[in-house]
């Protein structure tokens, strides 16, 4: 199996730009979330799907969209980048419960100038 | 809301000494405790679980860590650290708001020394 993976590695945007960051799963997990990671702040939430056709809002959910249109995939959309977007963004995957750990993907470190 | 807390941010320990990383916690109902490490430039990777059950919990690569509900505390430890443990070290807890999301501490960054 792959796990969870992730395209592109890194990126460069200018302010302005959309772009959509790819996230794929082999392991047939229904849940799936995307987070973000700032320094000294650990990791945040932005969004989650527990299937597909399902996702919700996480705690930072503003300039990103996301869909889920099947089990394996779940791209997350930056609508018009800003440089507060500058992170590396990791998204994951998890068997529906709450007693499931999480699998990471290698991350997307963006860079918005 | 479900949240843990990490209160340091560095920890140094000298190669063969026990290491520990703290984690606290808050939440209501039954804690579900995670511990995953980052290597430099790398994803998070799962190192234990504690649900319910012995609160020494084995993970990977050697580390443990302990459940203590007084102290609501869920520190990370390992007998005799290695040089390649260096890495960031994140504590989180299930929130049962968000489909089981993480929601994670800070972050503390072990250094361990030859």
């Amino acid at each position: 199996n792959a796990g969870v993976t992730q395209t592109p590695k890194f990126q460069v945007l200018k302010t302005g730009q959309s772009m959509t960051l790819q996230c794929a799963q082999d392991m047939n997990h229904e849940y799936m979330s995307w987070y973000r990671q700032d320094p000294g702040m650990g990791l945040r939430l932005i969004h989650y799907s527990v299937g597909a056709g399902i996702t919700d809002q996480g705690e930072v959910p503003n300039g990103y969209n996301v869909s889920r249109s099947t089990t394996e995939d779940f791209p997350l959309r930056l609508l018009s980048a800003a440089p507060s977007q500058t992170s590396v963004y990791f998204c994951a995957s998890k068997r529906t419960g709450p007693s499931y750990e999480q699998y990471f993907g290698p991350g997307t470190r963006l860079t918005v100038t | 809301a479900q949240s843990v807390a990490q209160p340091e941010d560095q920890v140094n320990v000298a190669e063969g000494n026990p290491l520990t990383v703290k984690c606290t916690y808050s939440v209501s109902g039954n804690p579900y405790l995670f511990w995953y490490v980052q290597y430099p430039n790398r994803g998070l990777q799962f190192l234990l679980k504690y649900i319910t059950g012995d609160n020494l919990v084995k993970g990977s690569y050697g580390f443990e860590a302990e459940f203590n509900k007084s102290q609501t505390s869920f520190h990370l430890k390992k007998p005799s650290a290695l040089v390649s443990d260096s890495a960031l070290y994140f504590c989180a807890v299930r929130d049962s708001n968000s489909g089981y999301a993480l929601n994670f501490g800070k972050g503390t960054s072990l250094l361990v020394t030859p």
